[in-house]
């Protein structure tokens, strides 16, 4: 069974750095996209971007500027930073598997979550 | 990006129910579409992918189908734990993108 766990600060000031961390437990971590998405009452649901075990990235052009994600495939985790926040970055931020393709069990879906961190940013 | 509008916003039904959802994309990408459940303080759940392929343990009573630009997700003989808010995601291309999600509530 693949479980994700996430971890990171929850409360920021304006122009402070937002950075969260996901474990995947079970199944493999080659094979999938790793994913950050967050969820706002203004924007709903967004795509922030995605890693690969072999690092290779997307990211989402509205946010490109700021984001970095990061594997270490050793402790099978990745990471997001998200630089120079303000209060449109506050949002439950999720971490996803992601498949990278479509076949027989997944077509560029979220199968498996994390269980969502809220982060705020205010001064 | 492509833009994905759902309908209806909100929607009233009772346990036993059949309601349909509604999914439009603003552009055609074939059958990459995917629906998800949300609970209140939970995560996404994946319902249905490639539009019509039911997510292993999800019950029967769930269907998807549709192509290109228009896609519905069919619930049948609504059950109490199914009262959530769903959304849908197009896989086509990237930044992958979502519905604004249609809440499901009891009548």
């Amino acid at each position: 069974q693949v479980q994700l766990q996430q971890w990171g600060a929850g409360l920021l000031k304006p122009s402070e750095t937002l950075s969260l961390t996901c474990a995947v437990y079970g199944g493999s971590f080659s094979g999938w996209y790793w994913t950050w998405i967050r969820q706002s009452p203004g924007k709903g649901l967004e795509w922030i971007g995605e890693i690969n075990h072999r690092g290779s990235t997307n990211y989402n052009p509205s946010l490109k500027s700021r984001v970095a994600i990061s594997v270490d495939t050793s402790k099978n985790q990745f990471s997001l930073n998200l630089t120079s926040v303000t209060a449109a970055d506050t949002a439950d931020y999720y971490c996803a598997r992601m498949s990278p393709s479509c076949g027989s069990a997944s077509c560029y879906s979220g199968d498996y979550w994390g269980q969502g961190t809220l982060v705020a940013v205010s001064s | 990006d492509i833009q994905m509008t759902q309908s209806p916003s909100s929607l009233s039904a009772s346990v036993g129910d059949r309601v349909t959802f509604t999914c439009r994309a603003s552009q055609s990408m074939s059958k990459y579409l995917n629906w998800y459940q949300q609970k209140p303080g939970k995560a996404p759940k994946l319902l249905i992918y490639a539009a019509s392929s039911l997510q292993s343990g999800v019950p029967s009573r769930f269907s998807g189908s549709g192509s290109e630009t228009d896609f519905t997700l069919t619930i049948t003989s609504l059950q109490p734990e199914d009262f959530a808010t769903y959304y849908c995601q197009q896989g086509y291309s990237r930044p992958y993108t979502f519905g604004q999600g249609t809440k499901l509530e009891i009548k």
